[in-house]
């Protein structure tokens, strides 16, 4: 069965400190997709980085960084130099590929809260 | 872009009235949308899988005769809470894929904070 599991509930940080939120998955197929979501307090979810089942390449996007390792099944989210701005709650999801286009659930994490103190 | 609104994006109502809140794509097609519940402090569980122009499928433990989905076009998706009850309130979220695209992106709307009293 496919499982997303984030192991840490709230993370607390002083500003611009470096923060990694974890995220480890289950799935049987060789094929997927994984993702991560931003929650800010307005509830609206802010789509952060879609990242394919064939590409273990990690990215950068400005202060965010993602470390993609299929050996230990895991999607690890890093802010560098955190900001208050920052503080949200951020989920990791896996999507199984439908190559109809139909399906994909997603399955999400538990969220991790993060609250970056000025 | 790929913009999906939600209306309305706060609702109270009296405990056995129902409740219809609708989810839009704005700028593109999307055959398959879908329904998630959030309570607080909690993830977002997917209650059901709504394809425009057939029968919505519905996640175990989800009552479909509770919670009506009708998904008449390609933009427009729709949630019926019937005689809602105080234990359905919750923050209720759509997604839309976007049609043609492969990566199983789910665009998601802003949200629908349902307070039943």
């Amino acid at each position: 069965a496919q499982k997303v599991t984030q192991a840490q509930t709230e993370i607390s940080v002083v500003e611009k400190e470096d923060v990694t939120l974890d995220c480890v998955y289950e799935t049987r197929d060789t094929t997927y997709y994984l993702f991560w979501y931003k929650q800010p307090p307005s509830g609206e979810l802010v789509f952060l980085i879609r990242r394919n089942s064939f590409d273990e390449q990690n990215e950068i996007s400005g202060r965010y960084s993602w470390n993609f390792q299929k050996s230990t099944s895991s999607f690890n989210f890093t802010i560098t130099a955190s900001q208050v701005v920052d503080s949200a709650v951020y989920f990791c999801a896996l999507s199984e590929v439908e190559w109809d286009n139909q399906g994909g659930k997603l399955i999400f994490g538990q969220g991790t809260e993060l609250s970056v103190k000025p | 872009g790929a913009v999906v609104s939600q209306h309305p994006s706060r609702v109270i109502c009296k405990s056995g009235t129902s409740v219809k809140i609708e989810c839009r794509s704005l700028d593109f097609q999307a055959t398959t949308m879908f329904w998630y519940r959030q309570f607080p402090k909690q993830s977002l569980m997917l209650m059901a899988t709504s394809n425009e122009g057939s029968k919505a499928t519905y996640e175990q433990g989800v009552e479909k005769d509770k919670f009506l989905i009708n998904h008449a076009s390609l933009t427009l998706s729709t949630l019926t809470v019937t005689s809602a009850h105080p234990e359905d309130s919750s923050f209720y979220i759509c997604s839309a894929k976007r049609d043609r695209e492969s990566t199983d992106t789910q665009y998601f709307g802003p949200g629908t904070r349902l307070t039943v009293l």
